[in-house]
């Protein structure tokens, strides 16, 4: 079975720091990965995904991902936080073939000026 | 395109009562999802349907059914809501190469 670990429910940054969101996963082959963001009272949106071709992955608001099999890690940075960035981001993994994605519990973002 | 709606957005329950949560989608995607956000939780799958016709339980099943009554629409019905199932909803639906497109949800409250 696959399983999603999100090191943190928050991490608290500064405006203008990094911001860095752990991601760790647990599956037989190299999956889909996902991060998706939610913000308040909304659905969640994708953020970026990994589908097995280039290892570091650019998604939308500058946020980037880094697929590392030897870790089975794909942790999201942003090199400069800004206020709006604020929000809750979920990594999930989803092996090709299987209907059902793993979603981990999340990690609160927050951004203080 | 509208992508994924849901209705209603907001609902309050008395324990024992019953409702059906609509989700339509646009985008032709076969395969469709209800899962619940709880606080500290994350999303939990209740049930899916791969592609019309077919339905399947999820990690959270129990309290609920779904009817995929086309390839648009998946509903979820609660036949006697509990206060356990005070949640927010969330349809989706999985698109290209496996993202999922997720609706605005549903706030649900039991009383």
């Amino acid at each position: 079975a696959q399983s999603v670990t999100q090191l943190g429910s928050h991490v608290s940054v500064s405006e203008g720091a990094l911001v860095l969101l752990r991601c760790n996963y647990s599956s037989s082959v190299p999956p889909y990965l996902f991060w998706y963001v939610q913000y308040p009272n909304q659905g969640l949106q994708l953020l970026l995904k990994y589908t097995s071709a280039a290892t570091l992955v650019k998604g939308i608001n500058g946020f980037e991902a880094e697929f590392k099999k030897s870790e089975t890690s794909f942790h999201l940075t942003k090199p400069s936080a800004h206020m709006s960035d604020a929000a809750e981001y979920f990594c999930a993994v989803k092996k090709g073939g299987s209907y059902i994605p793993t979603f981990g519990r999340g990690t609160s973002l927050i951004v203080h000026p | 395109n509208a992508g994924v709606t849901q209705t209603p957005k907001f609902q309050v329950l008395k324990t024992g009562q019953s409702m059906t949560l609509q989700c339509a989608q646009d985008m032709n995607h076969n395969s469709m999802y209800w899962y619940r956000q709880d606080p500290g939780m994350g999303l939990r799958l209740i049930y899916y349907s791969a592609s019309e016709g077919t339905t399947d339980k999820g990690e959270v099943p129990n309290g609920y059914n779904v009817s995929r009554l086309n390839k648009r629409e998946f509903s979820l019905r609660l036949e006697s809501a509990a206060p356990s199932q005070t949640s927010v909803y969330f349809c989706a639906s999985n698109g290209d190469q496996e993202t999922q497109y997720f609706g605005p949800g549903t706030r649900l409250l039991v009383l």
